[in-house]
C-alpha cells in the first residue's frame, strides 16, 4: 500500500533553469495539495488540485509557478526560471475526499536547491 | 497571517517526562491536526480532532481542543528519545477547501 510518492527527492538547479516536481497521490486519492516549507518555517499552502482541475491556487506566486494534475499520471509542480529564493522543501499531500475532517497524507518532499 | 501558532517554540525534556505543546489559531475550523517532522524528513500525521470533539487519545498522545479559546494542546506522555522532532499543528479552516494552515512548529528534544 504505497503512500504518497514524490520525485525527485533532491533537485539542484542553477538560477534561470526550470524545476519540475512530481507527486503521485495515494492509491484511490484524487485530491492533491502542494505546500512549500522554507528553512525553520512551517508549511505554506500553494495549490489544491483535483484531476484535471485547479480548485484553489491562492498560495501560488503569480509568476513562474504552475501546477497540473492530469487525468493520467502524477501531479506536476513547475517552477520556471528558478531563483535562489525558490530553494525550499516542497511537499504534496493527498486525500480521498474533499471537505473538512479528512487527514492529509504527505509525501517525503522534494528539496530544491537553486545555485 | 499565521493561522496556527504553537508554543513553546522549543522544548527540552528528559526521557520519561511528559511533553505538552500548545497551538492557537484565529478563524473557525473544521478540524485541527498535529504532525511530526523529523529533521530533513516528511510529515507524519499524528492525530486529527474535529471541531465538535474536545479530547482525543492515540497511544501516548492526548489532544485537546477548545474552540471557545481557539486553542489545542498535544500531550506526549512518557517521552522517548525517538520523540525528538518538530511538531506542527495545522488547521482546516471552515470553507477553505480543506487546505491546511500550519504554524511554525515546536522543536522537541528528549534527552536520553
Amino acid at each position: 500500500n504505497a503512500g504518497v510518492m514524490q520525485n525527485p527527492r533532491h533537485l539542484v538547479r542553477r538560477r534561470g533553469q526550470e524545476a519540475r516536481l512530481r507527486c503521485s497521490p495515494m492509491k484511490g486519492h484524487s485530491h492533491v495539495y502542494w505546500y512549500r516549507q522554507l528553512p525553520e518555517e512551517g508549511l505554506k499552502f500553494m495549490v489544491y488540485l483535483q484531476k484535471e482541475n485547479i480548485i484553489d491556487e491562492s498560495g501560488m506566486p503569480k509568476e513562474r509557478f504552475s501546477a497540473e494534475f492530469p487525468k493520467e499520471g502524477p501531479s506536476i509542480l513547475r517552477i520556471q526560471q528558478v531563483v535562489r529564493g525558490d530553494s525550499a522543501a516542497y511537499f504534496c499531500a493527498s486525500t480521498g475526499l474533499a471537505g473538512g475532517s479528512y487527514e492529509q497524507y504527505f509525501g517525503p518532499g522534494t528539496r530544491l536547491t537553486v545555485t | 497571517s499565521q493561522q496556527g501558532e504553537e508554543d513553546p517554540q522549543a522544548l527540552s525534556i528528559q526521557e520519561g517526562e511528559n511533553a505538552t505543546m500548545n497551538c492557537s489559531y484565529k478563524t473557525s475550523i473544521n478540524n485541527l491536526q498535529w504532525y511530526r517532522q523529523n529533521s530533513g524528513r516528511g510529515l507524519v500525521h499524528l492525530i486529527l480532532i474535529r471541531s465538535n470533539e474536545r479530547e482525543k487519545h492515540s497511544g501516548r498522545l492526548r489532544v485537546t481542543l477548545d474552540t471557545s479559546k481557539k486553542s489545542s494542546s498535544l500531550l506526549i506522555t512518557a517521552s522517548r528519545a525517538a520523540d525528538t522532532a518538530s511538531y506542527f499543528c495545522a488547521t482546516d479552516a471552515s470553507g477553505a477547501n480543506s487546505k491546511l494552515t500550519f504554524g511554525k512548529g515546536i522543536t522537541l528534544s528528549v534527552r536520553p
